[in-house]
């Protein structure tokens, strides 16, 4: 199957700081991308959609000015979380959406950014 | 999107094959059949997926029933390594918004010696 990789894959901040996880898809192109959160022993929650060159389409609820999200090429999104506390603490992990070769519309997913907010 | 049920958990021996069934009795005509899984700390993992044929891969199986309002995936000889959460997803394809996933809260599966 496709490569997604995110980086960091663990990160510590100070509360009132910004993170930025970064998405990338490392043998497709990809127009589209996701963000997910996920708590400790919760399921996966979509939190955007992230579009090659347009504005993220944010879930009901999501506060788009605190999870700013870019994606500006065909193989890379980011999230920034801006003034972080504690309560967004959590495990993000983001989507990639591949439309060619076999895999036919598939989103592959990275292996996950582990944020801790002190 | 249509919503799916699980089982909340199972239990299979490592060797034997590992059913996990699927219930989505709403499944619209366009909509495919998703499954992934995750291991505990990583991000989720295709396996397969399918409209209404069966289908195969070095992975796993999937039966679709005949009426495509359930399904199980087949891990045919299951290991320790594919002790996970198992989510069964349906969502249409290629449609003009992106199709998004929508995560229900799974199969747990443990596969124990």
């Amino acid at each position: 199957g496709a490569v997604v990789s995110q980086h960091p894959s663990r990160v510590i901040c100070k509360s009132g700081t910004s993170v930025k996880i970064e998405c990338r898809s490392l043998d497709f192109q990809a127009t589209t991308m996701f963000w997910y959160r996920q708590f400790p022993k919760q399921s996966l929650m979509l939190m955007a959609t992230s579009n090659e060159g347009s504005k993220a389409t944010y879930e009901q609820g999501v506060e788009k000015d605190k999870f700013l999200i870019n994606h500006a090429s065909l193989t890379l999104s980011t999230l920034t979380v801006t003034s972080a506390h504690p309560e967004d603490s959590s495990f993000y992990i983001c989507s990639a959406r591949d439309l060619g070769g076999r895999s036919t519309d598939t989103q592959y997913f990275g292996p996950g950014t582990r944020l801790t907010v002190l | 999107d249509a919503k799916t049920t699980q089982p909340p958990s199972m239990d299979c021996a490592e060797g034997r094959a590992a059913n996990l069934p699927c219930n989505h009795s709403t499944i619209s005509g366009n909509e495919y059949v998703y499954w992934y899984r995750q291991i505990h700390s990583q991000g989720p993992q295709y396996i397969i997926h399918g409209l209404k044929n069966n289908e195969t891969n070095e992975m796993a199986s999937l039966i679709i029933t005949e009426d495509r309002k359930s399904s199980t995936l087949i891990l045919p000889h299951a290991t320790l390594r594919d002790t996970a959460v198992y989510y069964c997803i349906v969502r249409a394809r290629y449609t003009g918004t992106a199709s998004k996933l929508t995560f229900g809260t799974g199969t747990r599966l443990q596969v124990t010696l």
